[in-house]
């Protein structure tokens, strides 16, 4: 079993729709979570942190179940320019490595 | 500077040669990272500095695969008598604390 697992997709979803990311971990002992944002050919960039009381970011929405051991990321009002792929990350606690899913991918359509 | 800096942005090598590849973090940042990405792959740790010491090498896929940091600031990670399956995209990756900044990675192709 992969460490975090993720649905490559990809979701295609016309504009203004809301869509949603689910995100599994094997390790009880994850600490930290984020969710990363790549676009075609480009680094990684940091999306946001996903806290245990989850956390909102404008049209973006992130939330921790430790119980069942996924992470959610929901996108409300999707722009064109949400079209990218999501990397769910985590890292367990004391540790600095992070350790990425292979990411869902994301088309937003006119 | 303002952002993690890779060079070179691409290289072509050919099987058998050696290459470097440079990572020039931000400023302050203690934590340094190499990760990989092949195609369509997730990105795969290979190795991480803290300062210039390298707790945690594990990622390190054969002994072809070294990595250097000096003055606490620039790594070097340097693949020798590359193989086709070396050809991904290297990043590297800084951080004070608490979320990674990216460089634009080294596209790597071995022929």
């Amino acid at each position: 079993r992969k460490e975090v697992e993720q649905d490559p997709g990809p979701f295609n979803v016309p504009e203004g729709a809301t869509v949603a990311f689910n995100c599994t971990y094997s390790n009880s002992a994850s600490q930290s979570f984020f969710w990363y944002r790549q676009d075609c050919r480009k680094e990684p960039k940091l999306l946001m942190s996903v806290y245990s009381s989850g956390n909102e970011d404008g049209r973006f929405t992130a939330q921790l179940n430790r119980a069942s051991q996924y992470i959610s990321l929901l996108i409300r009002d999707s722009k064109l320019s949400d079209s990218a792929t999501y990397l769910c990350v985590v890292s367990l606690s004391g540790t600095y490595k992070y350790i990425f899913g292979t990411g869902t991918r994301l088309k937003v359509l006119a | 500077g303002a952002g993690v800096s890779q060079s070179p942005s691409n290289k072509v090598t050919e099987k058998g040669k050696d290459v470097e590849l440079r990572c020039d973090p931000i400023s302050g940042h203690t934590a340094l990272y190499w990760y990989r990405q092949s195609l369509g792959q997730g990105l795969e740790f290979l190795i991480y500095f803290q300062g210039n010491s390298a707790p945690d090498k594990s990622g390190l896929p054969s002994d072809r695969f070294s990595a250097e940091r000096t003055g606490g600031s620039v790594s070097t990670l340097t693949i020798q008598r590359t193989q086709q399956e070396d050809s991904a995209v290297y990043l590297c990756a800084s951080s004070p604390d608490d979320g990674y900044t990216f460089g634009s990675g080294t596209r790597l192709t071995v022929v």
